[in-house]
């Protein structure tokens, strides 16, 4: 594929679902990055992936938040029990990351999650 | 106090102005990205830097270690380079790379 891309491009949903988002990397690049943009607000980091090593959680804001990646390939973010505060744009990045190198990063689109 | 500042938060300039956006951090980073991010929503990467300068047409990013802090120039300024510029760090964790912290982004306007 051209770039990293995500799907839905955007989401409305209720109060109290749960939503999954997608995000297909580059093909090759071993790392995978979520964010999360608020309207009027900078980029917050959510969660990393890179080759086989464990994810970086550290950025999850609630256990309500959850990812998963199948090798090198797809991921998908997943919010349960959706809050108001859970909307905003979520953004993918995909890189050659490796554990000691950093590498430019690609960003999809995003996922524009509304809840009501 | 925020880990990676950024000033100023707006610029608005002539075309053809030289501009210089900054960016100071207070943390041990492996790297230190700019990205830009178009009024559509969409994000570029611009440069990643571990040490040094680079240099892409018109945009010049250095980096000084030793300072922590990192400066993004744009010569012959014009319209179409309107956007936000965002500083993103890459935390050190005893050489293996943590999560990266951004600043809360440079909103630039270039007049015609």
């Amino acid at each position: 594929g051209a770039g990293v891309s995500q799907s839905p491009s955007n989401k409305v949903t209720e109060k109290g679902k749960d939503v999954e988002l997608r995000c297909d990397p580059i093909s090759g690049h071993t790392a995978l990055y979520w964010y999360r943009q608020r309207l009027g607000q900078g980029l917050e980091f959510l969660i990393y992936f890179q080759g086989n090593s464990a994810p970086d959680k550290s950025g999850l804001p609630s256990d309500r938040f959850s990812a998963e990646r199948t090798g090198e390939s797809v991921s998908t973010l997943t919010i349960q029990r959706t809050q108001q505060e859970d909307s905003a744009v979520y953004l993918c990045a995909s890189s050659l990351d490796t554990p000691l190198s950093s590498y430019e990063q690609y960003f999809g689109p995003g996922t524009r999650l509304t809840v009501t | 106090k925020n880990e990676v500042e950024q000033s100023p938060q707006n610029l608005t300039a002539q075309e053809g102005e030289f501009i210089t956006i900054n960016c100071s951090y207070s943390v041990g980073i492996s790297a230190l990205h700019w990205l830009q991010q178009h009024p559509g929503g969409g994000i570029v990467s611009l440069f990643m830097l571990s040490s040094g300068k680079k240099k892409h047409g018109r945009l010049i990013a250095t980096i000084n270690i030793q300072e922590k802090h990192s400066s993004l120039h744009i010569t012959a300024s014009h319209p179409r380079d309107s956007a936000v510029y965002i500083c993103a760090v890459r935390l050190s964790y005893g050489g293996s790379q943590g999560n990266l912290i951004f600043g809360k982004g440079t909103k630039l306007s270039v007049k015609p």
